[in-house]
């Protein structure tokens, strides 16, 4: 069964720049998986980040523009999201997730319980 | 950028009955793109349907999912008091690799 924890600062000030990690464990990211961030501010809807593949090949939310950045470490089997420049609209609780595997679908199957961020002065 | 508009925003009904969640999205998209998604307080969303009318691992075959085009629905046939918890869609944009939108959520409550 494959278990994703994240981890995080917590508290943070604007204009710092957050960096998170997700651990996979019972599988690897090496996988033929796409893998995700996802955000969710308190009592709001879900906002995906932006996706990696082991090749390298990532893509971004547009609305988050270059302050974002995803990347994978192999060899310790993680995934890192980076986001500079934060402001309290970035306070939410930050999720990673592995796409489904089956070509031509789409979906989410596993996740993480979540790292609740919260930027404020 | 594609928007996703799920109805109603919430839905009153008691356990036994037959829940109707919908998901429109502002442009066509293809029914294989579609997630459905549930969530609970506190808890991480756990994935219901994937490629649109795909049940994933463990879940029970009252949820199904349907629709095509630029109109989705997610379907639970007769309500457990488990499932009132909120519920999301999601697609990615076809035409427009890799960009992921969700919907606004659809809250499942007990009438």
């Amino acid at each position: 069964q494959v278990q994703l924890q994240e981890s995080g600062p917590g508290l943070m000030k604007p204009s710092e720049t957050l960096s998170l990690t997700c651990v996979v464990s019972g599988g690897s990211v090496s996988s033929n998986n796409w893998w995700s961030w996802v955000r969710q501010p308190p009592g709001k809807g879900l906002e995906w980040i932006a996706e990696i593949f082991h090749s390298g090949s990532a893509h971004y939310n547009p609305s988050l523009g270059s302050r974002v950045a995803i990347s994978m470490d192999e060899s310790n089997n993680h995934l890192s999201l980076r986001l500079t420049s934060v402001t309290a609209a970035d306070t939410a609780t930050y999720y990673c997730a592995r796409h489904v595997s089956v070509p031509t679908t789409r979906g989410f199957d596993f996740w993480g319980r979540g790292v609740q961020v919260t930027v404020s002065s | 950028e594609i928007v996703l508009t799920q109805s109603p925003g919430t839905l009153s009904l008691v356990p036994g009955e037959r829940a109707t969640l919908s998901c429109r999205t502002s442009q066509s998209v293809l029914n294989t793109y579609i997630a459905w998604y549930q969530q609970k307080p506190g808890q991480a969303p756990r994935l219901l349907i994937y490629g649109g009318f795909t049940r994933a691992t463990g879940i029970p075959d009252r949820f199904s999912g349907s629709g095509s085009g630029t109109d989705f629905t997610l379907t639970i046939s007769r309500l457990e008091p488990e499932d009132f918890a909120m519920y999301y869609c999601q697609c990615q944009q076809y035409g427009v690799s890799h960009v992921y939108a969700f919907g606004q959520g659809t809250k499942l409550e007990i009438k």
